[in-house]
This record gives C-alpha cells, sequence and structure tokens, in this order.
C-alpha cells in the first residue's frame, strides 16, 4: 500500500531564507508524485507534479520539488521565503495503475518570519 | 480557479441528526470526491464518483452515504451524525481517472457535531 510521510508538522523560516518541505512516499512502483499548498479557509490548490520524464519539477510561485527515486523522496524546495508563502503544504501520491486514491500526506504548516 | 461550490461553508449539528453537504461544479468532469480534513490526518477519502450513479467507498466512508442524479452535483450525507465526523469537508473534482489527473478543490465546509 502507497503511504507518504511528511517529516515536520510545523516549519518555520525567516523572510528571505531557503524553504525546504520533505516528502518521503512509499510504494511499490514510482508513483505520480504532487504538492499541495492550502492557504487559510482555502481549499488546496496544485503546487506542482510529477510524472514522467525530468526529475527536477517547477511549480507555481517559484517552488520547485525533485523527484530522487534511490531516497523514494520528492522534498518541495524555494531559494527565498515570503511572507505570502505562509500556508500549510500537503504532498501527495497517486498510484501509476489508476486514479482515484490520492494519498495524502498529514501537511507541513509554514510559517514566514519578517 | 475551477467552477466548484460547496455548501453549506458552516454548519453547526446536534449529535443524531442528519446532515447533507453540497457540491456543485461548473467542469462538466465525470469524477467527483469528498474528503475530510483532520489534523495529523491530512486529507482522507470519503467517497468518489466516476460518473451519474455511479459511486464508490474510499477509505473512511462509515457513517456517510453519497449520491450523484446529476454530472454537476455530488450530496454527502452523514446519515446520523457523531462528534467523531466534526471535520472539514471537501469536495474536489479531476478531469479524468489517470493518477497523473490532478484534484481540484472546493474551498470547504466546516462542520461542528455538538
Amino acid at each position: 500500500a502507497q503511504s507518504v510521510t511528511q517529516l515536520g508538522s510545523h516549519v518555520s523560516v525567516s523572510e528571505g531564507a531557503l524553504v525546504l518541505l520533505r516528502c518521503n512516499y512509499s510504494s511499490s512502483v514510482p508513483p505520480y508524485l504532487f504538492w499541495y499548498v492550502q492557504y487559510p479557509n482555502q481549499g488546496l490548490q496544485l503546487l506542482l507534479k510529477y510524472t514522467t520524464g525530468a526529475t527536477l519539477v517547477k511549480g507555481i510561485n517559484g517552488f520547485e520539488a525533485e523527484f530522487k527515486k534511490s531516497e523514494t523522496s520528492f522534498h518541495l524546495t524555494k531559494p527565498s521565503a515570503h511572507m505570502s508563502d505562509a500556508a500549510e503544504y500537503f504532498c501527495a501520491v497517486s498510484d501509476r495503475n489508476g486514479g482515484f486514491k490520492t494519498i495524502f500526506g498529514a501537511g507541513t504548516r509554514l510559517f514566514v518570519k519578517a | 480557479d475551477a467552477g466548484i461550490t460547496q455548501s453549506p461553508r458552516h454548519k453547526v449539528t446536534e449529535t443524531g441528526t442528519p446532515v447533507t453537504l453540497r457540491c456543485h461544479q461548473t467542469e462538466n468532469h465525470r469524477y467527483m470526491y469528498w474528503y475530510r480534513q483532520d489534523p495529523g490526518h491530512g486529507l482522507r477519502l470519503i467517497h468518489y464518483s466516476y460518473g451519474v450513479k455511479d459511486t464508490d467507498k474510499g477509505e473512511v466512508s462509515d457513517g456517510y452515504s453519497v449520491s450523484r442524479s446529476k454530472t454537476e452535483d455530488f450530496l454527502l450525507t452523514l446519515e446520523s451524525a457523531t462528534s467523531s465526523q466534526t471535520s472539514v469537508y471537501f469536495c474536489a473534482i479531476s478531469e479524468s481517472r489517470s493518477g497523473n489527473s490532478p484534484l481540484h478543490f472546493g474551498n470547504g465546509t466546516r462542520l461542528t457535531v455538538t
């Protein structure tokens, strides 16, 4: 069965600092991988996804993530944090053999200090 | 933004009463989902639909039922609400059943069962 682990339920960075949010997955075959962002009182929005091809994926708002098969990881990074990046971030996986059941991590809340 | 409207946005109800949450989409997507979001658990799939009158259970379906009589509407019913069903409920849609098709979310319904 697939599973997703996000290391750290809360991450705090200073404005302008590097953002690193960690995600590891467990799956018998490499799944499709997603990062979603949730702002207060809103639903989740897709940041980026990895399906195939280049392992470094660029998303919206300057975020990117790298798929590392050997480490079963899909960490999310942004070189310079902005106050508007404060939100909750969810890593998710979906089976290559068919949809319907996207599995979400528990989420990481990002705080950005001025 | 995907046209997904959830109603009501907030609801307080008493234990033992039935509750129906509505999801309405204007994207004409075939696939619709109900998730619940709880701290420390991320999002968990309750039920999903792959067409009018075609629905199936997710991982946390006990105590919930769904109906889909039109492409655009997907209803979630708590047959007899319990305090453990206090949660934020999200409707999502996707364009295809392929695992690489991202989910698009509504803004959620916050349900409190007293």
